[in-house]
């Protein structure tokens, strides 16, 4: 089945301790992206990637990393995860950079940091 | 300014009656795409309806439709016979040009929340 697979779907951890949050698509697709989602905000993206190798800043990239070393995989990296970034996390990707390419989705990492 | 804006936080409808969620962009490249995106409340993102800039009709999927006026700036969606199924969060979006190289930027508005009644 084609998708987008992010883990965990659900986690906890206190102020400072690193973590990271995979995602992986079965799709050959060439771009993929990270997005937040608080309320009233919408979805914010963090990061972006346009190939192996090439990864770009979106608009709320303080606080993350990320790495495309493999077309399949785009982990986000939280160095010193704060309290701030209480989130709900989804992982995305599309076909291409083509204008009319939808997103896929993966269901979400819901995170709480202490 | 906002890239896109959903004026309307939260819509009821009547279940079986159509309704319009509103959606307005803001851009200066004339090459770009909407989208409209489902989130029920288990969570998951759900792709419903593309409309390109350049594309003269209005796009339709099944019982969506999107109300394009490029001179507005404006891409709302109508959803036609309300169903109970149909009580989510929904997103728009805009997939635009940045740098070089493709449609790199996609960009979200806040979400309406749409609740059907029975």
């Amino acid at each position: 089945e084609a998708q987008v697979t992010q883990n965990p779907r659900y986690l906890i951890t206190v102020t400072g301790k690193k973590l990271t949050v995979t995602c992986s698509q079965n799709m050959n697709h060439e771009y993929m992206s990270w997005y937040r989602q608080d309320p009233g905000l919408g979805l914010r993206q963090i990061y972006y990637s346009m190939n192996v190798e090439v990864t770009d800043k979106g608009d709320v990239p303080e606080g993350y990393k990320v790495s495309r070393k493999e077309k399949r995989n785009f982990p986000l990296i939280l160095e010193s995860p704060s309290p701030n970034q209480t989130s709900l996390y989804f992982c995305a990707s599309s076909l291409d950079l083509g204008q009319g390419s939808p997103l896929h989705f993966g269901n979400g990492t819901r995170l709480t940091v202490t | 300014a906002q890239k896109i804006t959903q004026t309307q936080p939260g819509m009821f409808v009547q279940e079986k009656e159509a309704v319009t969620l509103d959606c307005t962009y803001d851009t200066s490249d004339p090459s770009y795409g909407l989208f409209w995106y489902k989130q029920p409340s288990s969570g998951e993102m759900i792709f419903l309806i593309y409309q390109g800039s350049y594309d003269q009709q209005n796009a339709t999927e099944g019982r969506y439709s999107l109300n394009f006026q490029k001179a507005r700036k404006s891409a709302n969606l109508v959803i036609s016979a309300s169903q109970l199924g149909d009580s989510a969060m929904y997103f728009c979006a805009m997939r635009e040009p940045f740098n070089s190289g493709g449609y790199q930027k996609v960009t979200f508005g806040t979400g309406t929340k749409l609740q059907v009644i029975p």
